[in-house]
This record gives structure tokens, C-alpha cells and sequence, in this order.
């Protein structure tokens, strides 16, 4: 059954230094999305991708964020000048349509020291 | 505002005993509803979704969901619990009026003991 893959599973940073999370999305799906989830809060929206730009960016996805889809397969997700409370687990989705289930990665637990 | 509310953050229960973890939504109208599950050091698995039609729905790992719309509610129920269902449960909503996204409940640490 085809899943979402990302890599790498674990991240860990000096603050301010820069990271970039990768992620395949499910190879027919058009629809790709980045969510946070910080150690015991909610699982949060960062952004939604389509057609090669942004489609909706939540407030927390300011200029510090950015996110690409380099080729036919990754989507990435870069964050620049990490602070100590950009440590969360990182999850990426994808889905086939607009209006349609969203599939998760395992995510990647980013911890900024 | 929209939110999605999971009034339970624990629940425990016995091996064999059946569970319901509990869901209620501030949407206008209804909105697609999901559940997914989190185990431990893994990703949310999507175990079952109402979009319109039937409002008992089944899903995988022999969990189903009822909605009520009189209720605003999308409760999970599972009439015997295994001890691999000791996990973290995620009720979520999406309402494209709001946005391409999904909008998370706070999350239910189940427990199962034996």
C-alpha cells in the first residue's frame, strides 16, 4: 500500500542554524501539507501545497518557513534560523484531491537545543 | 470560532472491555469528519472518515464512528479493546469553507490494562 515516507526521522539543531524536512507524498496525490505537533499540544496546520505554490499558510508559517517541491517526488519543508520553540514532531501529509482523506507520514521529531 | 473537542485526555480501560472516545465540533454545518490513531513514535493513522450517507461508519482494527448531527458529535466506539489499541486517538475535522486543512481535537491517551 503506497505511504508517505519522511526523512529524516530525528533532527537535531543548534539554534539558529537551519534544517530542511523531507517528505515523498503518495505518488498520484496532488495535494501536500506540512503540520506540527509540539510535545502535548495539538496537532497543528502550517501550510498546504498545490500546483507548485502555497495554497494556505496558517499564522505560524511566517517568513522563518519556507516549503518546495524540488522535483516529481519531494516536498520539503525549511525552516531558518531555528528557535528553541520550533522543537516539535513534524508531520507531512498528502492527499489525492482537494476534498479527500489526508495521508500521514511517521513525521520527524525535530529538537532545537 | 471552529474547534474540535476531546473532552477525555485519558481514558483507561480493561482488555476485552468495549470503548467510546468522545468528539464534539463548533462547525456551521457539517463538516468531513475523521478519526486517526498514534501510537507510540509513529505517525497518525487514519482509521475511518465520514464525508455524508450513512452516519455509522466502519473502520479498520474493527473501530466504528457515529455521527450525530443534532449532537455536533463523531464519537469513536470499539466493542472489545485489545491490548494494542493502548494509543493516542485524534479526532479531526475539515470544513473547506475554512480552509484546505484538517483541524485536530486535542487528542485521547487510551490505556488498556490487562
Amino acid at each position: 500500500e503506497p505511504e508517505v515516507t519522511q526523512t529524516p526521522s530525528h533532527q537535531v539543531t543548534q539554534m539558529g542554524q537551519e534544517v530542511i524536512l523531507r517528505c515523498v507524498p503518495i505518488s498520484n496525490h496532488l495535494y501536500f501539507y506540512w503540520y506540527r505537533q509540539i510535545l502535548g499540544q495539538k496537532v497543528e496546520f502550517l501550510v498546504s501545497f498545490y500546483n507548485n505554490e502555497i495554497s494556505e499558510k496558517s499564522e505560524i508559517f511566517d517568513d522563518q518557513f519556507s516549503v518546495e517541491r524540488p522535483d516529481g517526488s519531494n516536498f520539503t519543508l525549511k525552516i531558518r534560523s531555528t528557535k528553541l520553540e520550533d522543537s516539535a514532531m513534524y508531520f507531512c501529509a498528502s492527499s489525492e484531491l482537494e476534498v479527500e482523506t489526508q495521508y500521514f507520514g511517521p513525521g520527524t521529531r525535530l529538537l532545537v537545543l | 470560532a471552529q474547534s474540535v473537542t476531546q473532552p477525555d485526555i485519558h481514558i483507561t480501560v480493561s482488555e476485552g472491555a468495549s470503548l467510546e472516545l468522545r468528539c464534539n465540533y463548533s462547525y456551521g454545518a457539517t463538516p468531513y469528519l475523521f478519526w486517526y490513531v498514534q501510537s507510540p513514535g509513529q505517525g497518525l493513522q487514519l482509521l475511518l472518515k465520514y464525508f455524508s450517507g450513512d452516519t455509522l461508519v466502519q473502520g479498520i482494527k474493527g473501530f466504528e464512528a457515529e455521527f450525530k448531527r443534532s449532537q455536533s458529535s463523531f464519537n469513536l466506539r470499539k466493542p472489545s479493546v485489545h491490548w494494542s489499541d493502548a494509543a493516542e486517538y485524534f479526532c479531526a475535522v475539515y470544513k473547506p469553507e475554512y480552509g484546505n486543512k484538517l483541524v485536530f481535537g486535542a487528542g485521547t491517551i487510551l490505556r488498556v490494562k490487562s
